[in-house]
Parts: C-alpha cells; structure tokens; sequence
C-alpha cells in the first residue's frame, strides 16, 4: 500500500503568516508523530497522536504550533506568526502502534522569509 | 548532554573498507534502538533494528550493550551505495514510543 505522504513538499511564507501542513499516514497505522529537522541540526520530535489518547505534545518549540489530527487519520500540524527559526524540513511518521517500526513521510521543507 | 550522542563526522573511506559507527545513550529507560540512515534531501529510512543479542543483516551488523549503554554499527565492505547520513535512534517507553535521535554521522565511501 501507499507509504506516509505530506503536503506541500515545499512552501516559502512570508514572516507573520500562519501555515499549515498536512499528513496522511499509512492506513490503518493508530500512531502518528511529528518531527522536525533544521538545516544542520538533529530530528526533533514535535507531537505525537496514538488513537483516541490526548496527545503527547511536550516537543512543541512554542504556543505558535498546534496539531490535531482527525478521525484517528490525517493530521495537520498548524505553525501561527511564522518566524524565520521556524524555516525547517517538517517530518510526519507513523507506526502500527506505538513503540513499532515508524515509517517517515517526504517531508515538507518551510523556508520563512 | 543530549539524550542520544553519535561519532561526530564525516567518515571518508575508501571502497570495501569497514567502517564502525559507535552512539551511547543516556536515558537507561530506554528499551528499543535502531539505526536509520538517511541520504542528501531525503526521509530517514530504517536500516535495522538493534537487539542486545546483536544482529546482523549482510554487510550490516549491529549490536547493543545496555550494560554501558552503547550501540554500534558495523559496515563491512563498504560501497559507493552506502554513503548516506547514519541515524543512532533509541525508544525509551516511558516517552510514549518517540524516536530520540542522536545528530547522525555522514559517511561518504570513495572509489
């Protein structure tokens, strides 16, 4: 079946303006995380979602991030008033369940200007 | 101190040379360990897993001492194919299942 997959690949904003990305995950798979990867730092983790749980957010950077995810399926990770620290490459992964094997998505790669 | 730390890099070796990545842990709760390896532009992808027994998955052989918290990763024969960055990634279960990376170290096998 189909991998993860994200959307935009790529998006360029202006400082200020909110965005949103998108995930689709595996079908089927109940954990879904986010991560973050900044042009010479290490993965970070941002949020994760495990079925019907409240989500695990103690990786948001700050309250200008959001993310919920609907129907146990998509999700959308939501960055308010941009700045330019936020430019990154935005992963999305899930499991079959927690603890299991994640597979990654693309990517989207934010560019703040 | 981060949570995972990794050989810092890049590793340049030349073809059919064995190379050895090394990454230590610090959260001794930590239960599941993996190697990802991710190229230029592109999503990490899962190498293998790592298991105290150690394993071995061809020219890839992996092992895990939780005793002084300390995984490795051995790459025998090295090819042009495997230059890429290698992801140290460790479990720990009571962070609900999220991958803690370590920083990763470039390899770049010449001919």
């Amino acid at each position: 079946g189909a991998g993860v997959s994200q959307s935009p690949s790529n998006k360029v904003t202006e400082k200020g303006k909110d965005v949103e990305l998108r995930c689709d995950p595996i079908s089927g798979h109940t954990a879904l995380y986010w991560y973050r990867q900044s042009l010479g730092q290490g993965l970070e983790f941002l949020i994760y979602f495990q079925g019907n749980s409240a989500p695990d957010k103690s990786g948001l950077p700050s309250d200008r991030f959001s993310a919920e995810r609907t129907g146990g399926s998509v999700s959308t990770l939501t960055i308010q008033r941009t700045q330019q620290e936020d430019s990154a490459v935005y992963l999305c992964a899930s499991s079959a369940r927690a603890q299991e094997t994640q597979y990654f998505g693309p990517g989207t790669r934010l560019l703040v200007l | 101190r981060k949570e995972v730390e990794q050989d810092p890099g890049p590793f340049n070796v030349p073809e059919g040379a064995t190379v050895a990545f090394n990454c230590t842990y610090s959260n001794s709760a930590s239960q599941s360990f993996f190697w990802y390896r991710q190229d230029c532009r592109k999503e990490p992808k899962l190498l293998m897993s790592v298991y105290s027994s150690g394993n071995e998955d061809g020219r890839f052989t992996a092992q895990l001492n939780r005793a002084s918290q300390y995984i490795s990763l051995l790459i025998r024969d090295s090819k042009l194919s495997d230059s890429a960055t290698y992801l140290c990634v460790v479990i720990s279960y009571n962070q609900g299942g999220k991958l803690i990376f370590g920083q990763g170290t470039e390899l770049s096998v010449k001919p």
